[in-house]
């Protein structure tokens, strides 16, 4: 069976400093990992995806994540953060890269940017 | 190059009626997967389906959860007598078949059903 934790539902930062958003996993098998966004009364958009390549992924909006293997870690980050990232992240894990392979969501973790 | 489509965004029902929703899958996408989202809470899968076929509904409760995708049209989640805690917002994503080359694993998501029970 496979999960995912994010540590901390709520994380505030000001406007310009470092995004951190953390996202630990447990799978059986090598995970395909995602980071997704949701904005209020909107679906989920993709952020970016980790598939077993390179380690350090760059999605949109400025926006990385680094597969750490040994951590079991998926941690997202993003150098300035802007009034605009404030939404809700979801990190979730699936097993496999065929279609078929059914994600499972951490409970999510709000972004508050302050001005 | 429309993205995945759900339909109605908001719908209202009261406790016994019965709610549908509808999910129509992004061009030459043949996977379609539902997922709930409580409030305060993640998405959590219920249900996997190919064109005509449950490929995976272990998901789904047991009772009063359906759901469907035919040859044509959309895919639809059927929840019949529905209370109070069915609501919450229904997402609908889909995929392409291995092989069609875009996105390993990867889930396209439409914008949601807010089902609302009263």
């Amino acid at each position: 069976a496979q999960s995912v934790t994010q540590l901390g539902s709520h994380v505030s930062v000001s406007e310009g400093a470092l995004v951190l958003l953390r996202c630990n996993y447990s799978s059986s098998v090598p995970p395909y990992l995602f980071w997704y966004v949701q904005y209020p009364n909107q679906g989920l958009q993709l952020l970016l995806k980790y598939t077993s390549a390179a380690t350090l992924v760059k999605g949109i909006n400025g926006f990385e994540a680094e597969f750490k293997k040994s951590e079991t870690s998926f941690h997202l980050t993003k150098p300035s953060a802007h009034m605009r990232d404030a939404a809700e992240y979801f990190c979730a894990v699936s097993d496999g890269e065929t279609s078929g392979s059914r994600l499972t969501f951490g409970e999510g973790t709000q972004l508050t940017v302050n001005p | 190059n429309a993205g995945v489509m759900q339909n109605p965004r908001h719908l209202v029902r009261r406790r016994g009626q019965e709610a549908r929703l509808r999910c129509s899958p992004m061009k030459g996408h043949s996977h379609v997967y539902w997922y709930r989202q409580l409030p305060e809470e993640g998405l959590k899968f219920m249900v996997y389906l190919q064109k005509e076929n449950i490929i995976d509904e272990s998901g789904m409760p047991k009772e009063r959860f359906s759901a469907e995708f035919p040859k044509e049209g959309p895919s639809i989640l059927r929840i019949q007598q529905v209370v109070r805690g069915d609501s919450a917002a229904y997402f609908c994503a889909s995929s392409p078949s291995p092989g069609q080359g875009q996105g390993a694993g990867e889930q396209f998501f439409g914008p949601g059903t807010r089902l609302t029970v009263l």
